[in-house]
């Protein structure tokens, strides 16, 4: 079956490690994206990727960093600079960048700092 | 600033009412709308991509219209049943820097109480 694979569902690191969140697709698609959820809030966007070894800023970048060394794969690090890292993680895909295309997303991360 | 507002923020309805929800998006520069369903412990799948004014879109009891001269959206649950418990998340695409963006309302909790 195709879809996209998150890893892992749970997370738990200290304070001031670098934490790195797996995300895999077996799509075929060219685009991939990061996003957060926080409580009470819609999805933001923190990284999206059009083809490989290309990647831009959303919304929230500032803490994160992700590389597109294969096209399946897109993974995300939370890194120390990241003031308020707990929350849930979403990673999704599409076909191509054109706007009317649905996301195809996986089930998430639970990060959880303390 | 482009802002999606869903309401309500949550719905308890009982099985078999029939119930309804807005998506409000910027009214210019439309180019499409994206409805997402989003069961607890899954992840977020797309119910539709709809594009043009007036136009009304159907999967077995789920049903959405669109108005883009006004900017909202209604989606439709007709004989709610216990498994439509979900989020129901909406979200307008943003072409910004080449790149297909996607803007999410913080969406709709539905519980479907038997």
């Amino acid at each position: 079956d195709g879809g996209i694979t998150q890893s892992p569902k749970y997370l738990f690191r200290k304070e001031g490690q670098n934490v790195t969140l797996s995300c895999e697709q077996n799509l075929n698609h060219d685009a991939m994206y990061w996003y957060r959820q926080d409580p009470g809030q819609g999805l933001r966007l923190i990284y999206y990727s059009q083809i490989v070894n290309d990647f831009q800023k959303g919304d929230i970048a500032e803490g994160y960093s992700v590389s597109r060394e294969k096209k399946e794969s897109f993974p995300l690090t939370v890194t120390s600079a990241q003031k308020n890292p707990t929350a849930f993680y979403l990673c999704a895909s599409s076909i191509s960048r054109h706007r009317v295309y649905e996301q195809y997303f996986g089930p998430g991360t639970r990060l959880t700092v303390t | 600033i482009l802002n999606v507002e869903q309401s309500p923020q949550s719905l308890h309805v009982q099985e078999g009412d029939s119930t309804n929800f807005t998506c409000s998006f910027p009214s210019s520069n439309f180019y499409a709308l994206h409805w997402y369903r989003w069961e607890t412990a899954k992840s977020p799948e797309a119910l539709f991509v709809m594009t043009l004014n007036g136009d009304e879109k159907k999967k077995g009891r789920i049903s959405a219209t669109l108005n883009t001269k006004e900017g909202y959206s209604y989606l439709y649950i007709k004989g709610s049943q216990p498994e439509d418990s979900a989020t129901y998340l909406c979200a307008f695409p943003a072409f910004s820097g080449g790149y297909n963006k996607l803007i999410f309302g913080a969406g709709t909790r539905l519980a479907v109480h038997p």
